[in-house]
């Protein structure tokens, strides 16, 4: 069984750039979810994809958005970048079973730097 | 938001001794409820679910136990070893099946031998 994987690993970007993160989702897994995690602090819901559509989201501004592919494959974009975007993004791939909460299963992360 | 005193921020105990994490949840309406175990740049790791409509579970060495009443969640590790030494983090399912996990404060836990 593949486990999820985000791409890359590490990266180092100036204000008002944008970045893509990519990540693949567990074999089996159907559904995506992103987060952002500040250094101390505990990951926070950006948004969820379920068969290509955002299917939920948190506080985070338009500037952040997503993708999901046909292989439940996903990206996040992030446009304008800002110093406070300097965080670890995490990905995390789940099953949908029909309104049955199955545990999100995360990958390493890409530790994103704004200068 | 967390309950003063429940949470700690740090817990340090010895190899072979028991461990108990404690999380305070938010929302009375969350339904779901899992513990990950965070090592130093890694992702988080599942360690162990429950849902609303049980009040235990146990795992290999660990067990979660849900107290509704005070919205309060507990992860105890049995005979705690070094490679359990990581920052543990509670989140709850808020909203409908399968959305978005809101997470608590972590415990960083030092395990010595």
């Amino acid at each position: 069984e593949t486990g999820v994987t985000q791409s890359p690993t590490h990266l180092i970007k100036t204000r008002g750039q944008q970045v893509t993160l990519r990540c693949s989702s567990q074999s089996g897994h159907n559904t995506v979810s992103w987060y952002q995690q500040a250094l101390g602090q505990g990951p926070q819901f950006i948004f969820q994809y379920y068969r290509e559509e955002e299917n939920g989201r948190g506080n985070f501004p338009p500037r952040f958005s997503g993708l999901q592919f046909p292989n439940y494959s996903s990206e996040l974009n992030v446009n304008a970048l800002e110093l406070d975007d300097s965080a670890l993004y995490l990905c995390a791939s789940s099953l949908d079973a029909g309104g049955i909460n199955q545990p999100q299963h995360f990958g390493d992360g890409t530790r994103l730097s704004i200068l | 938001g967390e309950s003063v005193g429940l949470h700690l921020p740090t817990l340090s105990v010895q190899e072979g001794d028991n461990s108990i994490i404690n999380c305070a949840y938010s929302n009375s309406a969350s339904d779901y409820f899992i513990w990950y175990k965070q090592e130093s740049g890694k992702g988080p790791q599942f360690i162990i679910d429950i849902r609303s409509n049980m009040d235990k579970r146990q795992g290999q060495r660990v067990t979660v136990l849900l107290n509704k009443t005070v919205k309060h969640l507990s992860l105890q590790i049995a005979a705690t070893q070094p490679g359990d030494s990581a920052v543990y983090f509670c989140a709850e399912n808020e909203g409908q099946a399968g959305t978005a996990l809101i997470f608590g404060k972590g415990t960083t836990l030092s395990v010595s031998s």
